[in-house]
């Protein structure tokens, strides 16, 4: 069992936005300001798209942006690409150890 | 261009050990904190443990707490896993990961491209 919460499935046409939450508790989430968001193809490791609740590592396009209010973090997709359909995971800090989300799966239909 | 570079993993029997490797290049090794962090068959990620730059510190999921040690060597640029009393649970691919920041545990990158740990 995942200690952050997220919705199994999204799903948007090209171009178009989604937005997957991620739901902790003040020991994870709503406690600090270290959640992170990994991009994950089949086959592939996890890539880091979103640091710090909103930063964007290098090369990582700007379609992607991250929020948080209280205890949920939020990724938004905009201008939906092919490419973007994906295994979305959200992660934070939680003190002494990092706790993640199960998953998000993106379909770009 | 950074890299990691894992190795160690393979089939075991449940109470057996393995011992994890992760080679490193293209960046500064000795300052960043590293971790390790594991994806089961039904694709959940579980962070696993993580050393502080200088390997004084140590940090472990409660899963793996008195089984599993993580250590590394800055010499070599080296992480490892020593994992022992292994479970059938522990199966799954195993990833090196970096700290994205010296200073920050905003996340990780880069990753490795994973070990795989049948027990």
């Amino acid at each position: 069992q995942s200690a952050l919460t997220q919705p199994p499935s999204a799903s948007g046409s090209p171009g178009q936005s989604v937005t997957i939450s991620c739901t902790g508790t003040n020991n994870d989430v709503g406690g600090n300001n270290y959640v992170s968001w990994y991009q994950q193809h089949p086959g592939k490791a996890p890539k880091l798209i979103i640091y710090e609740v909103a930063k964007r590592p290098s090369g990582v396009p700007d379609r992607f942006s991250g929020s948080k209010s209280g205890n949920t973090a939020s990724l938004t997709v905009s201008g939906l690409q092919t490419e973007d359909e994906a295994e979305y995971y959200c992660c934070s800090y939680a003190g002494t150890n990092y706790v993640f989300g199960a998953g998000t799966k993106v379909t770009v239909l | 261009e950074m890299q990691l570079v894992e190795s160690g993993g393979g089939l075991v029997k449940p109470g057996g050990s393995l011992r994890l490797s992760c080679v490193v290049s293209g960046f500064n090794f000795r300052s960043y904190s590293m971790n390790w962090v594991r994806q089961s068959p039904g694709k959940d990620l579980e962070w696993v443990a993580s050393v502080s730059s200088t390997g004084n510190y140590v940090y472990y999921a409660d899963s793996v707490k008195g089984r599993f040690t993580i250590s590394r060597d800055n010499a070599k640029n080296s992480l490892f896993l020593q994992m022992n009393s292994l479970r059938g649970e522990d199966s799954a691919v195993y990833y090196c990961a970096r700290n994205v920041a010296t200073n920050s545990r905003g996340g990780f990158d880069p990753w490795g491209q994973g070990t795989l740990v049948s027990v």
